[in-house]
């Protein structure tokens, strides 16, 4: 099993449209967690980190269900510069960091 | 612009032949971590370098090796390379051990073998 799992998309989305989509983790002692922006074939750039209690950043909000372990990001109002791959991102407690595979967001026009 | 920068930014290989990848650190980071990412796969976490030693390493085998510099500047070198080993190279650094949020990611060296 992949330490993290994200379902790939892609999601079309048009502009101002909401898009949400989750990852799931399965190491049970991960302590933080992520979300990277990735353009094409570029470095991923830190998006946001995920706090227990949930937390937004303008038009983007992360949660967090140690529960169930899994994490979601949502894009309200989505700009056509909002598309991108957006990774999962779960650091456990040897400092590495596991990245899902990724999500395809593409918003049209 | 994250001030980490590698080189070389593409480079084609033939199979068996080995390869050193560099990176320089953002200023005042001492911690340099490497990852590869094949294509349509995130990123994957080969080794970590503190203070000029390995730090944790991810599931690769022995002919990844590293090197990191005083300057905390760092190499990823490969033997005996595969085709599998086609891939996006990533090195991140950030300030301290541990302090993963704050990783900064150079753009990469895209490495193609056949």
């Amino acid at each position: 099993r992949k330490e993290v799992e994200q379902d790939p998309g892609p999601f079309n989305v048009p502009e101002g449209a909401t898009v949400a989509f989750n990852c799931t983790y399965s190491n049970s002692a991960s302590q933080s967690f992520f979300w990277y922006r990735q353009d094409c074939r570029k470095e991923p750039k830190l998006l946001m980190s995920v706090y227990s209690s949930g937390n937004e950043d303008g038009r983007f909000t992360a949660q967090l269900n140690r529960a169930s372990q899994y994490i979601s990001l949502l894009i309200r109002d989505s700009k056509l510069s909002d598309s991108a791959t957006y990774l999962c991102v779960v650091n456990g407690d040897d400092y590495k960091l596991s990245f899902g595979a990724g999500t395809t967001v593409t918003v049209r026009a | 612009e994250t001030g980490v920068t590698q080189s070389p930014t593409h480079l084609i290989k033939t199979r068996g032949q080995q390869v050193t990848l560099r990176c320089s650190s953002q200023s005042g980071h001492n911690t340099v971590s490497w990852y590869q990412q094949a294509l349509g796969q995130g990123p994957q976490f080969i080794f970590q370098y503190y203070r000029e030693e390995e730090n944790g390493r991810g599931n690769f085998p022995p002919r990844f090796s590293g090197l990191q510099f005083p300057n905390y500047s760092s190499e990823l070198n490969v033997n005996a390379l595969e085709l599998d080993d086609s891939a996006l190279y990533l090195c991140a650094s950030s300030l301290a051990q541990g302090e993963n949020e704050k990783l900064f990611f150079g753009s990469g060296t895209q490495l193609s073998v056949l």
